[in-house]
């Protein structure tokens, strides 16, 4: 079983649309990053959480430390954020992140 | 925050040749992270590149197929050696400051 399992593996949108990806893991973490992977390949870090909740935009991300979850949530879901949205948790200070499989996500007009 | 450049973008090589890739931060870092990305899948950690010692190897990567080199707090490559078609993948550095940065990646094609 990985460490990081994440749901669903692929998801398909309208626009608009209301949008959660889930992800589970099994060790004890000091942070969990959201990651978005556009299709040239480049990362970016959406969010870092060690606790509770964060906001940027539309993009919502939280996690409950005791039942080892976290969601991610785009409200009023565009074309532009289709992508591959990867769940990674890092266990303690600068050790390296473990990563989840990734969610392709694809928001149609 | 940082900037991160890879050199290569992407390349084309042949099978048994060898193809260095470099990375650029734009501030001093003490850990440098080399992963691995195979087509349809999430990124595999190579190796941890620590200035002056030896990098970290995972389980399944050995240094004589991925020599690393951290000459100094800004700066390492990654060496890809007696390449093989499975060796085709996205090669990322990366690095960790207030959150995790990442390079663009080298999309390294094996003939």
């Amino acid at each position: 079983k990985n460490e990081v399992e994440q749901s669903p593996q692929n998801l398909t949108a309208q626009e608009g649309e209301f949008i959660t990806i889930n992800c589970s893991y099994s060790v004890g973490i000091s942070a969990l990053h959201w990651l978005q992977q556009h299709p040239g390949g480049g990362i970016v870090s959406l969010f870092m959480l060690s606790s509770g909740k964060k906001k940027h935009g539309r993009l919502i991300a939280t996690i409950n430390i005791q039942e080892k979850h976290s969601s991610l949530h785009i409200t009023a879901s565009h074309p532009r954020d289709s992508a591959v949205y990867i769940c990674a948790v890092r266990r303690s200070g600068n050790t390296p992140l473990v990563f989840g499989k990734g969610t392709r996500l694809s928001v149609i007009a | 925050s940082a900037v991160i450049s890879q050199k290569p973008s992407r390349d084309i090589c042949q099978r048994g040749t060898s193809l260095t890739i470099q990375c650029q931060v734009d501030s001093q870092v003490t850990m440098m992270f080399w992963y691995r990305q195979q087509p349809g899948q999430s990124l595999t950690l190579i190796a941890t590149a620590n200035q002056g010692s030896e990098a970290t190897y995972e389980s399944g990567f050995v240094i004589d197929k991925f020599p690393i080199s951290r000459p100094n707090l800004t700066f390492s490559t990654l060496t890809v050696s007696n390449m093989s078609p499975e060796d085709s993948s996205i090669y990322l550095c990366s690095v960790t400051e207030d959150t995790q940065y990442f390079g663009p990646g080298t999309r390294l094609t094996v003939l």
